[in-house]
C-alpha cells in the first residue's frame, strides 16, 4: 500500500525566512496531495493542494511543487510569520470513483522565531 | 454552519468499559472517516465509508467499529479499550472520498 514519508519532523526558521518541508510517497498511481496545518489544539485544515498533472501551485505565500518521476512534493512558505507556526502534514492518495484511502505523512511541526 | 461534530471532546474511562463515539456532518458528504492522531505518527486512518452501509478498513481498525446507517451518522465504538487506544481521534467528511478533508474538532481519549 502506499507510504508517505515526510520531512523534517521539526523545524525552526527566523520570521521573514521561508520554511520548506518535503514528503515522497511510494504508490505511483497517487494523484492528489493535499496539505493540512493543525494549529495547536485545533483540528488539521486544508490549505493547498496540488492534483498529478500540475507540477507547481501557488496560493499567496504558499507554493506546492511535485516530481512525479521521483515521487516527492514540498510545501514552500515564503516570508513567515508568526501564525504560520503549526504542525503541517502532507498526504497522498488517488482520486477514484470508488473506495479512497487517504495516507498521511507523520507531520512536521513549524516554529518561527520571532 | 457547514460542520462535523464530534462527541465527546474528551473522555476518561477504563479498560474493558464499551464506548462510542459520535461524529455528525451537516454538509451531506457521502464521505466519512476516522483518524486517530498520536505524536510522531501523524493521522492513521482507522476506517472510511464510502456511503450508507458501505465502511471499510483503513490502516489501523483492530480494535474499533464503525456503523453508517445515516449519511449523516458515523460512530466509532470501542467494544472493550485498552490503553493502547489512548489517543486523539478526527472525524472527518468529504463530499466524495476525493477532495478537501473537513475534520471535526477532535475527541481526546484516555484509556486507564
Amino acid at each position: 500500500g502506499e507510504n508517505v514519508e515526510q520531512h523534517p519532523s521539526t523545524l525552526s526558521v527566523q520570521e521573514g525566512d521561508s520554511a520548506v518541508i518535503k514528503c515522497t510517497y511510494s504508490d505511483s498511481a497517487s494523484n492528489y496531495f493535499p496539505w493540512y496545518k493543525q494549529e495547536l489544539g485545533k483540528r488539521p485544515q486544508l490549505i493547498i493542494d496540488i492534483r498529478s498533472n500540475v507540477g507547481e501551485k501557488k496560493d499567496q505565500r504558499i507554493a506546492v511543487t511535485l516530481n512525479k518521476t521521483a515521487k516527492h512534493f514540498s510545501l514552500h512558505i515564503t516570508e513567515t510569520q508568526p501564525e504560520d507556526s503549526a504542525v503541517y502534514f502532507c498526504a497522498a492518495s488517488k482520486e477514484v470513483s470508488s473506495a479512497s484511502k487517504i495516507i498521511f505523512g507523520s507531520g512536521t511541526r513549524l516554529s518561527i522565531r520571532p | 454552519e457547514a460542520q462535523v461534530t464530534q462527541n465527546p471532546r474528551y473522555l476518561i474511562t477504563v479498560t474493558g468499559k464499551k464506548l462510542t463515539v459520535t461524529c455528525s456532518q451537516n454538509m451531506n458528504h457521502e464521505y466519512m472517516s476516522w483518524y486517530r492522531q498520536d505524536p510522531g505518527l501523524g493521522l492513521r486512518q482507522i476506517y472510511y465509508s464510502m456511503n450508507v452501509e458501505v465502511t471499510d478498513k483503513g490502516d489501523v481498525p483492530e480494535g474499533y467499529k464503525v456503523s453508517r446507517k445515516e449519511k449523516r451518522n458515523f460512530p466509532l465504538i470501542l467494544e472493550s479499550p485498552s490503553p493502547n487506544q489512548t489517543s486523539l481521534y478526527f472525524c472527518a467528511s468529504s463530499p466524495q472520498g476525493c477532495g478537501e478533508l473537513f475534520f471535526g474538532e477532535g475527541s481526546r481519549l484516555t484509556v486507564l
